[in-house]
Order: structure tokens, then sequence, then C-alpha cells
């Protein structure tokens, strides 16, 4: 099982960016996907969550990012998605996606992680 | 300010026993049996070391152990090792805005 993050970088302020997960080792679309963030020094923040195929791919998000952020995933390339939309110079963290030990529950905890990537939102 | 409340730092000699809690509110840890502990090195990825209060994955040695009273969990290390000095993040499902809430993380340090 292998989850690699790609797509961060330097940002403005204001601008967007879109994460990627690519995973291998295992059947994607029989996993939900959860995408987490840590802040320098700061212990991981949750950010949100997408079900699997059979579920339709629904989201779930916290609330200190709903609206800006948004989670998609390609089953047929196996990889997850991170739209990150009008950054904030707080948004700077490493983020990382998480494999889902079910389909469905939001409350079922994470497995394996990915190695995370470095998104540093300044002017 | 993190949810869920823990002690900054840790310490214990090798061989010897630590606790490390995890302090939330009926709305998370005393609501649900959805507690998670992660390990985490420097400049790595957080590690799951028990879920759902006590369960362990595989490949986790069983020194690591977990468990819940009301309103807070707890991770117990026995028999420290050198490896074992890390961070530690609680986290927990939650009934509030956002599902999962995390503790500002514990540092161990083996002496």
């Amino acid at each position: 099982v292998q989850l690699v993050e790609s797509g961060g970088g330097l940002v403005e302020p204001g601008r967007s960016l879109r994460l990627s997960c690519t995973t291998s080792g295992f059947t994607f679309g029989d996993y939900a996907l959860t995408w987490f963030r840590q802040a320098p020094g700061k212990g991981p923040e949750w950010l949100g969550f997408i079900r699997g195929a059979a579920y339709y791919g629904t989201t779930e998000y916290a609330a200190s990012v709903k609206g800006r952020f948004t989670i998609s995933r390609d089953d047929s390339k196996g990889i997850g998605y991170l739209q990150m939309n009008s950054l904030r110079t707080e948004d700077t963290a490493v983020y990382y996606c998480a494999r889902c030990v079910d389909v469905y529950r939001v409350w079922a905890p994470v497995d394996h992680w990915g190695q995370g990537t470095l998104v540093t939102v300044s002017s | 300010q993190s949810a869920l409340t823990q002690p900054a730092s840790v310490s214990g000699s090798p061989g010897q026993s630590i606790t490390i809690s995890c302090t939330g509110t009926s709305s998370d840890i005393g609501e649900f049996t959805y507690v998670s502990w992660y390990q985490q090195h420097p400049g790595k990825a957080p590690k799951v070391m028990i879920y759902e209060v006590l369960r362990r994955p595989s490949g986790v040695p069983d020194r690591f152990s977990g468990s819940k009273s009301g309103n807070t969990a707890s991770l117990t290390i026995s028999g420290l090792q050198a490896e074992d000095e890390a961070d530690y993040y609680c986290s927990s499902y939650s009934s509030t805005s956002t599902p999962w809430v995390f503790g500002g993380g514990t540092k161990l340090t083996v002496l």
C-alpha cells in the first residue's frame, strides 16, 4: 500500500492550488480517503473525507475549510485530489492523504499515510 | 488551541512504563469509542499505534496499549525503548462541526 502526495509548493495568498494523492497496492475504489494537514510545530488537523465509488464519492469537511477546499477522486486512476481556493497564510502546512479502513464510515480510522507535501502560502 | 488536551512532554528510562493522557469532552472522547493514537518521528508522517481506544494495528508491539475512562483516553507504553522517542498525538471522532479532532501532542523523551 502506497500513497504519494504531490502538487505542493509556494503560492501567494488568495491563489489556488490542487494537491494530488496517487495510490498503489490496493483497490482504490474500495476505500475512503482522508486529507490532513500539519502546520509547523502543531498537531495534525483533519480536513476532509471522501467516500468510495459505491457511495458516489460523497464528502465531509472540517468547519475550518468548508467552502474553500474541495475533495474529489478519480477511481480509474487511483488518485485523490484536494482543491484549495482562496489560500491564506495560515494554510501553510504539510498536507497528507491517508487511506481510511472503511469505504463509508467517516468515524473509521485511517491506516496508511502518504509522506506529505509542503504548501507555503506567502507573498 | 487544540480540541483535546495532552501533556506537552513526558519522559522515562528504558524498560520503564509511561502513560500519556488525552482529555476531551462529552462530545468526543466521552461519547465515542473512536479514539486513535499516532506516533510521529521528526520529518515523518504520523503512524497509527492504537485505534478504537484499544485496538493495535498489525505490526505495532503489544507494549503499546490504550484505554478510556469518561472524557479521558490514555496511551501506555511499557518496556520503553529508545526508538519510542517521538511525538504522540491523540485523536477522537466528534459530534461537533468537525468529525475528527486532535490533541496538541506529547513529546516522549527516553532518558
